[in-house]
């Protein structure tokens, strides 16, 4: 099977640069997706890393280390729109039935205040 | 413009009635999920059709069955409702083979059985 874990809450100032963590452990590795959810919305797709190294992607940036487990998203410029539940979710290959799907974390609760 | 429709956005049903989720795309993608996301928790992956193909996951109650008639449409029947089953059901597509694996949501569907 696979796990996930992020931090619950984080809390940071606008303007602010914060860093959310998660670690898993998964057979089937394919890569790490990152993905944001506003209170009563869907999830959004923000970020993906296959191999090791940093994506940028504007104000967001995603980090992967394949060799421990882990990965980050880095969100700079804090806005008060960023206030949402981001998800890490790893990308397993599909051993019966091809494919691949998403595995997601717990979940990170970030608050941003003024 | 919308891309991947969910409807109805609330859906109340009564204990053990049995009701259907439906999920429509215009996308054109060859990938349907199903997840159930509870409150300030992961969306949990219930199955996917890759296709035609169904793939369930291991602890998906038989509970969830699911239909994909066409490309573009794809439902959730739940059989016999409990209250553990209330919850927002999301719908997400993906195109197969694409470097990314980007899924996109519906708005999702929140049932509440009474």
């Amino acid at each position: 099977g696979q796990s996930l874990e992020q931090p619950s809450e984080v809390t940071a100032v606008e303007g602010a640069i914060v860093q959310i963590n998660c670690t898993y452990q998964t057979s089937g590795f394919y890569g790490l997706s990152w993905y944001q959810q506003h209170d009563g919305g869907a999830p959004t797709f923000l970020s993906y890393n296959a191999l090791d190294g940093l994506e940028e992607t504007g104000r967001f940036s995603s980090f992967l280390s394949r060799s421990d487990s882990y990965g980050y998203l880095l969100l700079q410029e804090l806005q008060m729109k960023d206030s949402a539940s981001y998800f890490c979710a790893v990308r397993v290959i599909i051993l019966t039935g091809g494919g691949n799907k998403l595995t997601f974390g717990t979940g990170t609760q970030l608050k941003v205040e003024l | 413009d919308a891309m991947v429709i969910q409807n109805p956005r609330y859906q109340v049903t009564q204990f053990g009635k049995p009701v259907t989720l439906s999920c429509s795309q215009t996308l054109n993608h060859n990938v349907m999920y199903w997840y159930q996301q509870k409150s300030s928790q992961a969306p949990k992956l219930l199955f996917h059709y890759y296709d035609k193909d169904f793939n369930n996951e291991a602890d998906t109650p038989d509970n969830f069955q699911s239909r994909r008639p066409n490309t573009s449409f794809c439902f959730l029947d739940i059989r016999s409702p409990g209250l553990g089953d209330a919850a927002m059901y999301l719908c997400a597509t993906s195109r197969e083979n694409r470097a990314k694996n980007i899924q996109y949501f519906g708005a999702g569907t929140r049932l509440s059985v009474l």
